[in-house]
């Protein structure tokens, strides 16, 4: 249980064009969904958490107008990089959490984005 | 503030050898404490959690960690490593500030040596 999955695993996207991530928790109802972005050989850093129904919180330095997110439902957040620029090339993860008050994380497989 | 410091950037073993990875936390209530792994170009994989009670916790592929509050750390150990555990080792804490967040810690990253 709580498979979380992320769509495309993959992409590659020219500059100036805005490219969208789904991540979707499987098999549970996720109220939060965290957005992550890992730069080669570094930790998670947060970028936003989202609430469903609610407009995401961002973290300090994250340009909300750049990377919108949106969780429509209980089951689906997505992430939409906006024109993009070569140094949005990274990798993102997204996780879930569920209400049941454990605190607990699931993290998706992460998406590659290259921009060229 | 809160934080999570994982001491070793990189840890070389020789397979069959013993492991142990350090994580050291600062936080102002019982914590939440988690072991990720995280092969190349893949997500993360929970190794085990910590939430309460019982201070060894056992998780999968043979690890397990051990929770000391007097130390502030949640160190992660193997008797004996297998190629296949080369990889990128996480620990994190969670929640923070009322919230789902975890603080995640720099990484380990272990190479095992044939």
């Amino acid at each position: 249980g709580a498979v979380v999955s992320q769509h495309p695993s993959r992409v590659i996207c020219k500059s100036g064009t805005s490219v969208k991530i789904e991540c979707r928790s499987l098999d549970f109802q996720a109220t939060t969904m965290f957005w992550y972005r890992q730069f080669p050989k570094k930790s998670l850093m947060l970028m936003a958490t989202s609430n469903e129904g609610s407009k995401a919180t961002y973290e300090q330095g994250v340009e909300k107008d750049k990377f919108l997110i949106n969780h429509a439902s209980l089951t689906l957040s997505t992430l939409t990089v906006t024109s993009a620029h070569p140094e949005d090339s990274s990798f993102y993860i997204c996780s879930a959490g569920t209400s049941g008050g454990n605190y607990e994380q699931y993290f998706g497989p992460g998406t590659r984005l290259t921009v060229t | 503030a809160q934080s999570v410091t994982q001491p070793d950037i990189h840890i070389t073993v020789s397979e069959g050898a013993s492991l142990e990875l350090r994580c050291n936390y600062s936080y102002g209530a019982t914590p939440y404490l988690f072991w990720y792994v995280q092969s190349p170009g893949q997500g993360l994989q929970l190794l085990l959690k910590y939430f309460s009670g019982d201070t060894l916790v056992q998780g999968i592929k043979g690890f397990e960690a051990e929770f000391k509050r007097s130390q502030s750390s949640f160190n992660l150990r193997k008797p004996s490593v297998h190629w296949s555990d080369a990889a990128e080792y996480f620990c994190a804490v969670g929640p923070t500030s009322g919230t789902y967040k975890y603080i995640f810690g720099t990484g380990t990253r272990l190479k095992v040596l044939a």
